[in-house]
């Protein structure tokens, strides 16, 4: 069966720190990847997207990236943090063939900047 | 570009009672549409999806939800609402670019 692990589950980091956070999945073979991000009290943002290895789409301008170094691992990085950065980061991944197939979400990334 | 309108920030219901949750959706062509569920803290857990056939389509914990093409709604529905149903409930729609684009969700409080 497939899983999808996201990591750190917690995270509190300075403002102008450095971010990574890294999501795998097992089970399965060139997904799509997603990386959401939800600010407290707010709905899902998309923030990237990706189809294949090295293929990101961004969504939103800000002050984050993406990268797809392999086919089931997707990270979310940025050089420098802003308060603004701080929320709750989801990963997911959807098999490639149809529209209507499921989305999978991960635990969760709970990001502080302070 | 397509979009999801979740129009009730919170709801709150008494334990037993009946619930729905609405959803509109803007989309040119034959949506898929999904509704999530959030506890606090966690991750999103799928409740049912709709991309063809019956429009009234059956999830799990005893949730269902109808699609109406000519409202551009997919509301979800439970005869009896458990405490345990206290969570953040969303809605999706999968567009243009197999994009998943979600409502900004809605609050369910359950009163007993």
């Amino acid at each position: 069966s497939q899983t999808i692990h996201q990591w750190p589950a917690t995270l509190v980091q300075p403002v102008g720190s450095p971010l990574s956070l890294e999501c795998t999945v097992e089970g399965t073979s060139n997904p799509n990847l997603y990386w959401y991000r939800q600010a407290a009290g707010r709905g899902l943002q998309l923030l990237f997207y990706s189809v294949g290895i090295g293929q990101i789409s961004s969504e939103v301008p800000q002050n984050l990236s993406a990268s797809r170094p392999q086919d089931r691992q997707f990270i979310l990085s940025s050089k420098k943090l802003l308060l603004s950065d701080s929320g709750f980061y989801l990963c997911a991944w959807r098999r490639t063939g149809s529209s209507g197939n499921t989305i999978y979400f991960g635990e969760g990334s709970w990001l502080t900047v302070v | 570009a397509q979009s999801v309108t979740q129009p009730d920030i919170h709801i709150t219901v008494s334990e037993g009672a009946s619930l729905e949750l609405r959803c509109n959706y803007s989309y040119g062509a034959t949506p898929y549409l999904f509704w999530y569920v959030q506890s606090p803290g966690q991750g999103l857990q799928l409740l049912l999806k709709y991309f063809s056939g019956d429009t009234l389509v059956q999830g799990i914990k005893g949730f269902e939800a109808e699609f109406k093409r000519s409202q551009s709604s997919f509301n979800l529905r439970k005869p009896s609402v458990h405490w345990s149903d206290a969570a953040e409930y969303f809605c999706a729609v999968v567009g243009y670019g197999n994009k998943l684009v979600f409502g900004a969700g809605t609050i369910l409080r359950v009163k007993s």
